[in-house]
């Protein structure tokens, strides 16, 4: 069974720290994405990535990074954390070839920064 | 800018009845358009996919279509376990990598 993995469901930190959100998969798909899911806004792309150290900014990169060290496995990275960046985090993939649209979502991972 | 709306908001619906959910859609040139389901605490399904007009998809009770400006989702005799969270998104020609989502129609199906 095909699988997106996120390493931490539900996650609480202060402002101004440092937060790391770990996504891997199984599929050997070479494209991954994260996105942040709010209320009413829908799914806004962060940052994508299509090959191994590669990493294009999507609609809202500013106060993110991202880091691909390893085809399965892309790290989104806050670097100093604040409240508007409390949301849902969503990582995803799917295969390379060009972008099919059809993504695989891991469970995502609730960010609540006080 | 492309823009992906999606209509209504939500949706409270008998068991058995039937209904419709609707995606309308501006842009440049549409490469696809993809309908996911979304249940709470989880992340999107992929459904279907459709890349043009007059186009169409099913599975179990549910069928999209494809016009040049807009999608439907059609849920027939639902069920509540099709109660979720519907999400429309649209790739467009000249942008790679970026799908465009709509923010969803929360769907509820009662017994």
């Amino acid at each position: 069974d095909v699988k997106v993995t996120q390493s931490s469901r539900y996650l609480v930190k202060r402002t101004g720290e440092k937060v790391f959100l770990e996504c891997v998969q199984d599929m050997d798909h070479e494209n991954m994405f994260w996105y942040r899911q709010d209320p009413g806004l829908g799914l806004r792309l962060i940052y994508f990535s299509y090959d191994v150290k590669m990493k294009e900014k999507g609609d809202i990169p500013e106060g993110y990074s991202v880091s691909r060290e390893k085809k399965e496995r892309f790290s989104l990275i806050l670097e100093s954390a604040s409240t508007n960046q409390t949301s849902m985090y969503l990582c995803a993939s799917s295969p390379g070839g060009g972008h099919t649209g059809e993504l695989f979502f891991g469970e995502g991972s609730r960010l609540t920064v006080l | 800018e492309d823009q992906v709306t999606q209509s209504p908001e939500a949706l409270r619906l008998q068991e058995g009845e039937s209904s419709s959910l609707n995606c309308s859609y501006t842009v440049s040139g549409l490469r696809g358009l993809f309908w996911y389901r979304q249940d709470p605490g989880k992340g999107p399904e992929f459904l279907f996919t459709l890349y043009s007009a007059g186009e169409e998809k099913e599975k179990e009770r549910l069928k999209a279509t494809l016009t040049k400006k807009e999608s439907f989702l059609h849920i027939t005799a639902p069920k509540p376990e099709d109660s979720a969270t519907y999400l429309c998104a649209v790739l467009a020609t000249d942008s790679w990598g970026k799908l465009q989502f709509g923010a969803g129609t929360q769907v509820v199906v009662t017994p």
